[in-house]
C-alpha cells in the first residue's frame, strides 16, 4: 500500500540548516509527484515545494532563495533541505504524493 | 499567487445538522480543460490532512457521500449533510491551477 514517513532531526539551531528524508513506499516517484507542506503549531498549511515524476521542481517563492528538493529514486526517497532556519520556521512537516496520501508528519523546532 | 479565502461556520454545528463551508480564489480555477482545479481537503484533531474532494466535486476514494462539492470559477462551497462526531476538524480548500499551490485559511468544525 501506498505510504510516505518523514524522518529528520526534531531541534535545529537557528541559522543551522533543516535536512528531512520522506521515505516512500507502494509508488514510485519517477511516476509521481511528492510535496513537501508545512504547518506551524496551531496555524494553516503552507505549500513548499514539489519534486515531479521526471526530477524537475517548483518552490514557495517566499521560501525560494532558502529550499532545496531533490530525491534518490533508488532509494524510493525525496529530501529537504532548507537553510538559514529561524525560529517562525517551527512547524510540523508533511510530505504528500500529489494531495492524496500524506505522511504522519514531522515535528521541527527552531530553538537555541 | 493565488489567495485562498475561507469562510467562518457558525459552530457549534448540531449533529445530524448540514454544514457549508466557502473558499473564494482571487483568480478563476476553471481551465480551458473544463476541470476546476480545487481540492478539500479535512485534517481532523491531531492528524494529517485528509483529501476529500478534488476537481472541485469528486470524491476522493472513500470518503462518505455525505462530502460534496460545488462551485463556480472562483466561489467553491463543501457541504456537509448530516454532520456527525468524526466530521469534527478543520476543512482547507487548495489550489492546484498554478504554483505556488495555496491553500485557505482553514475552517473549523466544531459539533454540539
Amino acid at each position: 500500500q501506498v505510504q510516505l514517513k518523514e524522518s529528520g532531526p526534531g531541534l535545529v539551531q537557528p541559522s543551522e540548516t533543516l535536512s528531512l528524508t520522506c521515505t516512500v513506499s507502494g509508488f514510485s516517484l519517477t511516476s509521481n509527484s511528492v510535496h513537501w507542506v508545512r504547518q506551524p503549531p496551531g496555524k494553516g498549511l503552507e505549500w513548499m515545494g514539489i519534486i515531479r515524476s521526471g526530477g524537475s521542481t517548483d518552490y514557495n517563492s517566499a521560501l525560494k532563495s532558502r529550499l532545496s528538493i531533490s530525491r534518490d529514486t533508488s532509494k524510493s526517497q525525496v529530501f529537504l533541505k532548507m537553510n538559514s532556519l529561524q525560529t517562525e520556521d517551527t512547524a510540523i512537516y508533511y510530505c504528500t504524493r500529489s494531495s492524496d496520501y500524506w505522511g504522519q508528519g514531522v515535528m521541527v523546532t527552531v530553538s537555541s | 499567487d493565488i489567495v485562498m479565502t475561507q469562510g467562518a461556520l457558525p459552530n457549534p454545528v448540531p449533529s445530524g445538522e448540514s454544514a457549508s463551508i466557502t473558499c473564494q480564489s482571487s483568480k478563476s480555477l476553471l481551465h480551458s480543460n473544463g476541470k476546476t482545479y480545487l481540492n478539500w481537503y479535512l485534517q481532523r484533531p491531531g492528524q494529517s490532512p485528509q483529501l476529500l474532494i478534488y476537481w472541485m466535486s469528486t470524491r476522493a476514494s472513500g470518503v462518505s457521500d455525505r462530502f460534496s462539492g460545488s462551485g463556480s470559477g472562483t466561489d467553491f462551497t463543501l457541504k456537509i449533510s448530516s454532520v456527525e462526531a468524526e466530521d469534527v476538524g478543520v476543512y482547507y480548500c487548495q489550489q492546484f491551477l498554478e504554483y505556488p499551490r495555496t491553500f485557505g485559511g482553514g475552517t473549523k468544525l466544531e459539533l454540539k
